[in-house]
């Protein structure tokens, strides 16, 4: 079974860097193919794709946030990492963090962080 | 960059309708095309992958269809459990993007 949980500060101030974590369990970031992705949804808005990080570490980014992002993964630790800096109210969001597997995208989400940014 | 435009952005149907959800890529996409339903304070479950490959689970009203830029999701008969906000998304080339969305709601 695939969970995921993500982890990280509820509240940021304005210009200040978020740093989340994505622990995983039930695959490996050692397979083939698997990579953790990061996608975020401000409150009653739609769904906003971030980064991707693959099993060979290549890693893909959200061409409009590409400045401000950074994912990193620890696959001893089945842990994934997001970094988003220059933090502002409009980055208020839930960010999950999502498996993709053989499908080829997102088949399993956490449950989501709720993230508010304000001073 | 891809844009992927949902229409319509909403909608209200009787229960047992037909109803039928359409996603337009500005660029050709293949079939790398997945539709997700979000229900209300849930997270967002994957129907379908492929434009139209159903994942394990997801009940036989739902179903997929189109490639290149024009897709379309559609529940054959729909009930209350549906409700729900459904995106597509694009996955190829490893990048993806989100259409904004389309509430099904029950008249």
């Amino acid at each position: 079974q695939i969970t995921l949980k993500e982890s990280g500060p509820t509240l940021v101030k304005p210009t200040q860097t978020l740093t989340l974590t994505c622990t995983f369990s039930g695959f490996s970031l050692f397979t083939t193919g698997v990579g953790v992705g990061w996608i975020r949804q401000p409150p009653g808005k739609a769904l906003e794709w971030l980064a991707l990080v693959y099993w060979n570490d290549d890693k893909r980014y959200s061409p409009s946030l590409r400045s401000r992002l950074t994912i990193t993964k620890d696959t001893s630790k089945n842990q994934v990492v997001l970094t988003m800096t220059n933090m502002d109210p409009v980055d208020t969001a839930t960010y999950y963090c999502a498996h993709r597997g053989i499908v080829g995208t997102t088949d399993s989400w956490g449950q989501g962080t709720l993230v508010t940014v304000s001073s | 960059d891809i844009q992927m435009t949902q229409s319509p952005s909403s909608l209200s149907a009787s229960v047992g309708d037909r109803v039928t959800i359409t996603c337009r890529a500005s660029q050709g996409i293949s079939n790398y095309l997945a539709w997700y339903q979000q229900k209300p304070g849930k997270v967002p479950k994957l129907l379908i992958s492929g434009a139209s490959t159903m994942q394990s689970g997801v009940p036989s009203r739902f179903s997929g269809s189109g490639s290149g830029t024009d897709f379309t999701l559609t529940i054959s008969s729909l009930q209350p459990e549906d409700v729900a906000t459904y995106y597509c998304q694009k996955y190829n080339n490893a990048v993806w993007t989100f259409g904004q969305g389309t509430k099904v709601e029950i008249k």
